[in-house]
């Protein structure tokens, strides 16, 4: 079936330093991929996108790689910064044949702790 | 954020009661949809909304509802709560199907 998952529940680095979490994905069809960061008490909050004709998308601090070799998705936060704290969730969005309702699977979720 | 307002924030209910959450959006958006979470099941689609009067079935929609009657306002109803329904609901807004949802705050709804 279809799954979008993470390979690390949480991860926990210094600030200042460069995070990278990453997601696998499991449907080869899907086209477009979505990063959100989630704080307590709050709704995901959109980070930055990529669609399946990159391989790499660059935004404030963040960049985001797309792997389709290997159904891999990471997201890259340079100079980690406490505010980073949250749960970050991978989202994807199959195509089925030619309808698109923008439908988008969602990852477990990875928990990033910045120690000062 | 993204004039995405849900009411109400909390409710506590009891099991086989009505409930109705309401998603109001000032984007002008034509996709809308509502998701719940829970632990160890992410985000999960229930129901979503691709213009007025249209709607159709996430993964999750047994036992829900949704009617959406003007472009800024879609509706979650539980028609008969249950304990399993206990969540934290989001709705969310886009413009196109291939443009990031956004979400709103969310409802943290408990049936007991």
């Amino acid at each position: 079936g279809e799954s979008v998952g993470l390979h690390l529940p949480t991860l926990s680095v210094q600030e200042g330093d460069n995070s990278i979490i990453n997601c696998a994905y499991s449907n080869s069809a899907s086209d477009y991929f979505i990063w959100y960061k989630q704080e307590s008490g709050k709704g995901p909050q959109f980070i930055i996108d990529i669609r399946s004709n990159m391989d790499k998308r660059q935004g404030q601090r963040v960049t985001v790689l797309l792997n389709k070799t290997v159904k891999h998705l990471s997201l890259q936060i340079a100079a980690t910064q406490p505010g980073d704290s949250a749960v970050y969730f991978c989202a994807e969005r199959p195509v089925h044949g030619s309808s698109n309702t923008g439908k988008l699977i969602f990852g477990q979720g990875t928990t990033l702790q910045v120690k000062p | 954020d993204a004039g995405i307002t849900q009411s109400p924030r909390h409710k506590v209910t009891e099991t086989g009661t009505p409930v109705t959450l309401r998603c109001h959006q000032t984007e002008n958006h034509r996709y809308m949809y509502w998701y719940r979470q829970d632990p160890g099941h992410g985000l999960r689609l229930i129901h979503y909304s691709y213009g007025v009067k249209d709607t159709d079935k996430g993964e999750v929609s047994d036992g829900y509802s949704v009617s959406r009657s003007k472009t800024e306002d879609f509706l979650l109803t539980l028609e008969s709560a249950t304990s399993s329904q206990t969540s934290v609901y989001f709705c969310a807004i886009s413009t196109m199907v291939d443009q990031p949802q956004h979400f709103g705050d969310g409802t943290r709804l408990s049936i007991l």
